[in-house]
Protein backbone atom coordinates (compact mmCIF):
# COMPACT_ATOMS: atom_id res chain seq x y z
CA UNK A 1 0.00 0.00 0.00
CA UNK A 2 1.02 3.72 -0.50
CA UNK A 3 2.49 5.49 1.93
CA UNK A 4 3.66 9.22 2.80
CA UNK A 5 6.81 9.50 5.48
CA UNK A 6 7.42 12.79 7.16
CA UNK A 7 10.44 12.85 8.88
CA UNK A 8 10.48 15.52 11.34
CA UNK A 9 7.86 15.70 13.70
CA UNK A 10 8.14 19.40 15.25
CA UNK A 11 10.62 22.01 13.50
CA UNK A 12 11.18 25.19 15.96
CA UNK A 13 12.58 27.95 13.81
CA UNK A 14 12.98 31.98 14.02
CA UNK A 15 11.59 34.18 11.64
CA UNK A 16 13.64 34.61 8.75
CA UNK A 17 15.42 31.19 9.50
CA UNK A 18 14.89 28.70 6.23
CA UNK A 19 12.83 25.87 6.18
CA UNK A 20 13.21 22.36 5.03
CA UNK A 21 10.09 19.59 6.06
CA UNK A 22 10.83 16.18 4.21
CA UNK A 23 8.67 14.08 2.44
CA UNK A 24 8.95 10.63 1.24
CA UNK A 25 6.49 8.45 -0.86
CA UNK A 26 6.57 5.06 -1.73
CA UNK A 27 4.97 4.19 -4.52
CA UNK A 28 7.61 4.04 -7.42
CA UNK A 29 4.81 4.71 -10.66
CA UNK A 30 3.58 8.40 -11.65
CA UNK A 31 2.39 10.02 -8.30
CA UNK A 32 0.88 13.28 -8.16
CA UNK A 33 2.01 15.28 -4.44
CA UNK A 34 0.74 17.84 -2.27
CA UNK A 35 1.26 20.06 0.33
CA UNK A 36 -1.59 21.03 2.60
CA UNK A 37 -1.43 23.44 5.79
CA UNK A 38 -3.30 23.52 9.03
CA UNK A 39 -2.98 27.18 10.08
CA UNK A 40 -4.53 27.07 14.06
CA UNK A 41 -8.18 26.67 14.33
CA UNK A 42 -8.24 26.85 10.98
CA UNK A 43 -9.33 24.27 7.71
CA UNK A 44 -6.68 22.36 5.99
CA UNK A 45 -5.46 24.58 2.62
CA UNK A 46 -3.77 23.58 -0.31
CA UNK A 47 0.06 25.25 -0.17
CA UNK A 48 1.32 23.62 -4.19
CA UNK A 49 0.72 20.38 -6.11
CA UNK A 50 2.39 18.44 -8.09
CA UNK A 51 1.43 16.55 -11.51
CA UNK A 52 4.07 16.37 -14.23
CA UNK A 53 6.59 18.65 -15.93
CA UNK A 54 8.71 21.01 -13.95
CA UNK A 55 10.07 19.45 -10.53
CA UNK A 56 10.14 22.39 -8.57
CA UNK A 57 7.23 23.73 -8.01
CA UNK A 58 5.93 27.33 -6.83
CA UNK A 59 2.77 27.12 -4.26
CA UNK A 60 1.33 30.15 -1.75
CA UNK A 61 2.97 32.04 0.43
CA UNK A 62 6.64 31.89 -0.78
CA UNK A 63 6.62 28.09 -0.22
CA UNK A 64 8.22 25.60 -2.95
CA UNK A 65 8.76 22.21 -3.27
CA UNK A 66 10.98 19.88 -5.01
CA UNK A 67 9.84 16.28 -6.93
CA UNK A 68 13.13 14.19 -7.01
CA UNK A 69 11.93 10.97 -8.14
CA UNK A 70 15.01 8.95 -8.10
CA UNK A 71 14.57 9.83 -4.13
CA UNK A 72 10.90 9.61 -3.76
CA UNK A 73 11.00 12.67 -1.99
CA UNK A 74 8.63 15.79 -2.28
CA UNK A 75 10.19 18.57 0.62
CA UNK A 76 8.66 21.58 0.98
CA UNK A 77 10.93 24.27 1.53
CA UNK A 78 11.01 28.47 2.26
CA UNK A 79 13.94 30.59 2.43
CA UNK A 80 12.76 32.90 5.37
CA UNK A 81 9.91 31.93 7.25
CA UNK A 82 7.64 34.63 9.66
CA UNK A 83 5.72 33.80 12.42
CA UNK A 84 2.25 33.34 10.27
CA UNK A 85 3.94 30.43 9.03
CA UNK A 86 3.28 28.81 12.19
CA UNK A 87 1.08 25.84 11.47
CA UNK A 88 1.15 22.22 10.76
CA UNK A 89 1.70 20.98 7.25
CA UNK A 90 1.05 17.87 5.70
CA UNK A 91 2.31 16.28 2.59
CA UNK A 92 0.21 13.66 0.61
CA UNK A 93 0.14 11.63 -1.95
CA UNK A 94 -3.09 10.52 -4.76
CA UNK A 95 -3.96 6.34 -4.14
CA UNK A 96 -3.08 4.24 -6.78
CA UNK A 97 -6.75 4.35 -7.91
CA UNK A 98 -6.82 8.10 -8.20
CA UNK A 99 -9.44 8.70 -6.27
CA UNK A 100 -8.05 10.04 -2.31
CA UNK A 101 -5.48 11.57 -0.50
CA UNK A 102 -3.04 9.55 1.65
CA UNK A 103 -1.46 12.09 4.03
CA UNK A 104 1.85 11.66 6.53
CA UNK A 105 1.35 11.95 9.74
CA UNK A 106 1.96 15.87 9.43
CA UNK A 107 4.58 18.27 10.77
CA UNK A 108 4.15 21.15 13.34
CA UNK A 109 6.43 24.21 12.51
CA UNK A 110 7.00 26.61 15.70
CA UNK A 111 8.05 29.96 13.93
CA UNK A 112 8.92 32.71 16.95
CA UNK A 113 9.52 36.23 16.45
CA UNK B 1 -18.65 31.37 2.12
CA UNK B 2 -18.61 29.55 -0.55
CA UNK B 3 -16.52 26.54 1.31
CA UNK B 4 -16.88 22.92 2.80
CA UNK B 5 -19.19 23.17 5.49
CA UNK B 6 -19.51 20.73 8.68
CA UNK B 7 -22.27 20.24 11.13
CA UNK B 8 -21.74 20.08 14.15
CA UNK B 9 -17.91 21.67 14.77
CA UNK B 10 -18.01 19.84 17.93
CA UNK B 11 -20.31 17.03 19.49
CA UNK B 12 -20.15 15.19 22.77
CA UNK B 13 -21.67 11.89 23.45
CA UNK B 14 -21.81 9.29 25.63
CA UNK B 15 -20.45 5.96 25.00
CA UNK B 16 -22.89 3.65 23.00
CA UNK B 17 -25.33 6.77 21.44
CA UNK B 18 -25.32 7.44 17.91
CA UNK B 19 -24.28 10.24 16.47
CA UNK B 20 -24.69 11.53 12.51
CA UNK B 21 -22.34 14.36 10.98
CA UNK B 22 -23.36 16.61 8.24
CA UNK B 23 -21.59 17.63 5.08
CA UNK B 24 -22.13 20.31 2.09
CA UNK B 25 -19.46 21.01 -0.26
CA UNK B 26 -19.22 22.47 -2.71
CA UNK B 27 -22.08 23.12 -4.91
CA UNK B 28 -20.35 22.49 -8.02
CA UNK B 29 -17.85 19.45 -6.51
CA UNK B 30 -19.48 15.89 -7.74
CA UNK B 31 -16.52 14.12 -5.64
CA UNK B 32 -17.35 14.17 -1.74
CA UNK B 33 -14.36 12.74 0.65
CA UNK B 34 -14.54 11.89 4.63
CA UNK B 35 -11.53 11.29 6.66
CA UNK B 36 -10.59 10.69 10.18
CA UNK B 37 -7.76 12.59 12.08
CA UNK B 38 -6.64 11.53 15.58
CA UNK B 39 -4.12 13.70 17.79
CA UNK B 40 -0.61 13.42 16.12
CA UNK B 41 -1.86 11.73 12.60
CA UNK B 42 -2.60 13.27 9.16
CA UNK B 43 -6.37 12.48 8.16
CA UNK B 44 -6.93 9.31 7.38
CA UNK B 45 -9.21 8.16 4.30
CA UNK B 46 -12.49 6.58 5.43
CA UNK B 47 -14.49 6.89 2.05
CA UNK B 48 -15.57 8.47 -1.10
CA UNK B 49 -18.33 9.41 -2.90
CA UNK B 50 -18.66 10.48 -7.02
CA UNK B 51 -21.98 11.86 -7.06
CA UNK B 52 -24.65 9.59 -4.95
CA UNK B 53 -22.35 6.56 -5.58
CA UNK B 54 -20.33 5.33 -2.52
CA UNK B 55 -17.18 4.16 -4.52
CA UNK B 56 -14.49 3.28 -1.94
CA UNK B 57 -14.50 2.81 1.88
CA UNK B 58 -11.58 2.19 3.56
CA UNK B 59 -11.04 -0.97 6.14
CA UNK B 60 -11.00 1.67 9.02
CA UNK B 61 -14.71 1.76 8.14
CA UNK B 62 -15.94 -0.30 10.42
CA UNK B 63 -19.83 -1.76 9.87
CA UNK B 64 -20.59 0.93 12.79
CA UNK B 65 -20.16 4.06 10.47
CA UNK B 66 -22.07 4.16 7.59
CA UNK B 67 -22.18 7.15 5.19
CA UNK B 68 -24.64 8.72 2.95
CA UNK B 69 -24.73 11.17 -0.13
CA UNK B 70 -28.25 10.71 -0.84
CA UNK B 71 -28.96 13.48 -3.89
CA UNK B 72 -25.26 13.87 -4.64
CA UNK B 73 -24.88 16.70 -2.57
CA UNK B 74 -24.88 16.93 0.80
CA UNK B 75 -23.29 13.90 2.73
CA UNK B 76 -23.86 11.95 6.41
CA UNK B 77 -21.32 10.17 8.53
CA UNK B 78 -23.58 8.01 10.87
CA UNK B 79 -21.67 6.37 13.84
CA UNK B 80 -23.59 3.61 16.06
CA UNK B 81 -23.19 2.33 19.32
CA UNK B 82 -20.05 4.98 19.66
CA UNK B 83 -16.31 3.68 21.40
CA UNK B 84 -14.10 5.92 23.15
CA UNK B 85 -11.65 5.12 20.11
CA UNK B 86 -14.42 6.95 17.95
CA UNK B 87 -13.16 10.25 19.29
CA UNK B 88 -11.46 12.46 16.57
CA UNK B 89 -11.53 15.22 14.17
CA UNK B 90 -13.96 13.82 11.12
CA UNK B 91 -13.19 16.09 8.08
CA UNK B 92 -14.95 16.08 4.91
CA UNK B 93 -13.77 17.38 1.32
CA UNK B 94 -14.77 17.76 -1.59
CA UNK B 95 -13.20 18.06 -5.26
CA UNK B 96 -14.31 18.93 -9.01
CA UNK B 97 -16.57 17.46 -11.44
CA UNK B 98 -13.00 16.93 -13.79
CA UNK B 99 -12.25 14.13 -14.83
CA UNK B 100 -9.13 13.60 -13.01
CA UNK B 101 -8.20 14.07 -9.19
CA UNK B 102 -7.24 17.59 -8.64
CA UNK B 103 -7.35 19.00 -5.50
CA UNK B 104 -9.47 19.03 -2.25
CA UNK B 105 -11.08 21.18 -0.16
CA UNK B 106 -11.39 20.21 3.07
CA UNK B 107 -13.94 21.56 5.76
CA UNK B 108 -13.11 22.36 9.47
CA UNK B 109 -14.21 19.74 10.50
CA UNK B 110 -16.74 17.74 13.36
CA UNK B 111 -14.45 16.65 16.43
CA UNK B 112 -16.57 14.11 18.09
CA UNK B 113 -15.66 13.10 21.56
CA UNK B 114 -17.33 9.74 23.09
CA UNK B 115 -16.94 9.65 27.27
Amino acid sequence: AQSVSQHNHHVILSEAASLELGCNYSYGGTVNLFWYVQYPGQHLQLLLKYFSGDPLVKGIKGFEAEFIKSKFSFNLRKPSVQWSDTAEYFCAVINQAGTALIFGKGTTLSVSS
Amino acid sequence: DTGVSQNPRHKITKRGQNVTFRCDPISEHNRLYWYRQTLGQGPEFLTYFQNEAQLEKSRLLSDRFSAERPKGSFSTLEIQRTEQGDSAMYLCASSSRGQGFTEAFFGQGTRLTVV
